[in-house]
């Protein structure tokens, strides 16, 4: 089964670094979205990309956050300067579907995660 | 902006009692969506509630969707180990399908 996968599975950083999250959405998906999850806390939405550009934001998302796909295959988050508080899990997910017209076929499938330590 | 409450946070039973969580939104779904998060792993989709009113089951869970498409519950009968996780519901509002998770309700089932 066509799964979404993410790489490295726990990257440590040190605070002030640039880290770049990597994913690969399902093949014939158009829909990609970034997560976080703090430990022990919700999933918390950042940021949804389509046709090359981002769609919505959230407030977490701010400058020192940036995505890209930059190829067919790979789509990326880049945290510019890491924090202490960037310390999470980072699931990247995709769906087929966006709009509200194909909504049945929307349903975001998620990648296993990068846990992300900042020190 | 949107906000999705879920409600208990944690909820402890004894194997074979029933479990039910809440959500309810601050502002009317386009749809709800439920996940299961096993400890140390990710969300896993397990169902999508559309319209008003609708009722969904799949063996031992069964979701609901509210008449005002502003909150949902999942029910589990008869709890088993297995169940053990975190649910999450997660509401889309809109044409986009931007999702916002409620906190979750993690669920422990004593043997």
């Amino acid at each position: 089964e066509p799964e979404v996968t993410q790489t490295p599975s726990h990257q440590v950083t040190q605070m002030g670094q640039e880290v770049i999250l990597r994913c690969v959405p399902i093949s014939n998906h158009l829909y990609f979205y970034w997560y976080r999850q703090i430990l022990g806390q919700k999933v918390e939405f950042l940021v949804s990309f389509y046709n090359n550009e981002i769609s919505e934001k959230s407030e977490i998302f701010d400058d020192q956050f940036s995505v890209e796909r930059p190829d067919g295959s790979n789509f990326t988050l880049k945290i510019r300067s890491t924090k202490l508080e960037d310390s999470a899990m980072y699931f990247c997910a995709s769906s087929i579907f966006g709009t509200g017209e194909k909504v049945a076929k929307n349903i975001q499938y998620f990648g296993a995660g990068t846990r992300l330590s900042v020190l | 902006g949107q906000q999705v409450m879920q409600i208990p946070q944690y909820q402890h039973v004894q194997e074979g009692e029933d479990f039910t969580t809440y959500c309810n939104s601050s502002t009317t779904l386009s749809n709800i969506q439920w996940y299961k998060q096993r400890p140390g792993g990710h969300p896993v989709f397990l169902i999508q509630l559309v319209k008003s009113g609708e009722v969904k089951k799949q063996k031992r869970l069964t979701f609901q969707f509210g008449e005002a498409k502003k909150n949902s519950s999942l029910h589990i009968t008869a709890t088993q180990t297995t169940d053990v996780g975190t649910y999450f519901c997660a509401g889309v509002t809109g044409n986009n399908n931007d999702m916002r998770f409620g906190a979750g309700t993690r669920l422990t089932v004593k043997p």
